[in-house]
């Protein structure tokens, strides 16, 4: 089992759609979680941090579910700018901070 | 400006010849990591150092090389070892803890003739 994983995709949605992705994770002792947004052949940037309490930014939403090991984002009214792929990071523990990061999930946002 | 440079954008590399990509950062941060991105694929880590003068292999460490003489500098070498190294190659820092977050170079794409 991969360590992070989600699902490739495509999303392929309507602008305005809500969308919703998953990120599984199987070290359970992992620390921090992110998602990042990365434009083809781009740089990854961050998109937010992943709380247990949740966290929202505006049309964004993420959440952490430590008993299943998953992570999720949740992107409400879809923008066409929204088409991107979105990666999942998660840390790993023992010492020393390695960020690890999923395939990513490819969202595609038509008009 | 804060940032990371990476260089050159585009690198080409004949066969069983070692190149060299450069990785400066000014963010003052101390976590330096490199990454390979193949199309369709996730970041794999090939080598990280978390200060000065130390660093480690990560998942993919075969067939390359760093060092980390300069807190500013991390450069990674692809070596003639590596027999596929055409990929897009991403360095990154890592801000300090209670904050953790990646900050990433603009990116190399390596290319084998």
């Amino acid at each position: 089992r991969k360590e992070v994983e989600q699902d490739p995709g495509p999303f392929n949605v309507p602008e305005g759609a809500t969308v919703a992705f998953n990120c599984t994770y199987s070290n359970s002792a992992s620390q921090s979680f992110f998602w990042y947004r990365q434009d083809c052949r781009k740089e990854p940037k961050l998109l937010m941090s992943v709380y247990s309490s949740g966290n929202e930014d505006g049309r964004f939403t993420a959440q952490l579910n430590r008993a299943s090991q998953y992570i999720s984002l949740l992107i409400r009214d879809s923008k066409l700018s929204d088409s991107a792929t979105y990666l999942c990071v998660v840390s790993r523990s023992g010492g020393s901070y390695i960020p690890t990061f999923g395939r990513g999930t490819s969202l595609i946002v038509h008009p | 400006d804060g940032g990371i440079t990476q260089s050159p954008k585009y690198l080409f590399r004949k066969e069983g010849q070692n190149v060299t990509l450069s990785c400066e950062q000014n963010l003052n941060h101390d976590a330096m990591y490199w990454y390979r991105q193949d199309p369709g694929q996730g970041l794999r880590l090939i080598y990280y150092s978390q200060i000065v003068n130390d660093f480690q292999k990560g998942d993919i460490a075969e067939g390359y090389s760093v060092s980390r003489e300069k807190k500013e500098s991390f450069p990674l070498t692809v070596t003639s070892a590596q027999k596929n190294p055409t990929a897009f190659y991403l360095c990154a820092t890592r801000s300090p803890p209670a904050n953790e977050k990646l900050f990433f170079g603009s990116g190399t794409q390596l290319s084998v003739l």
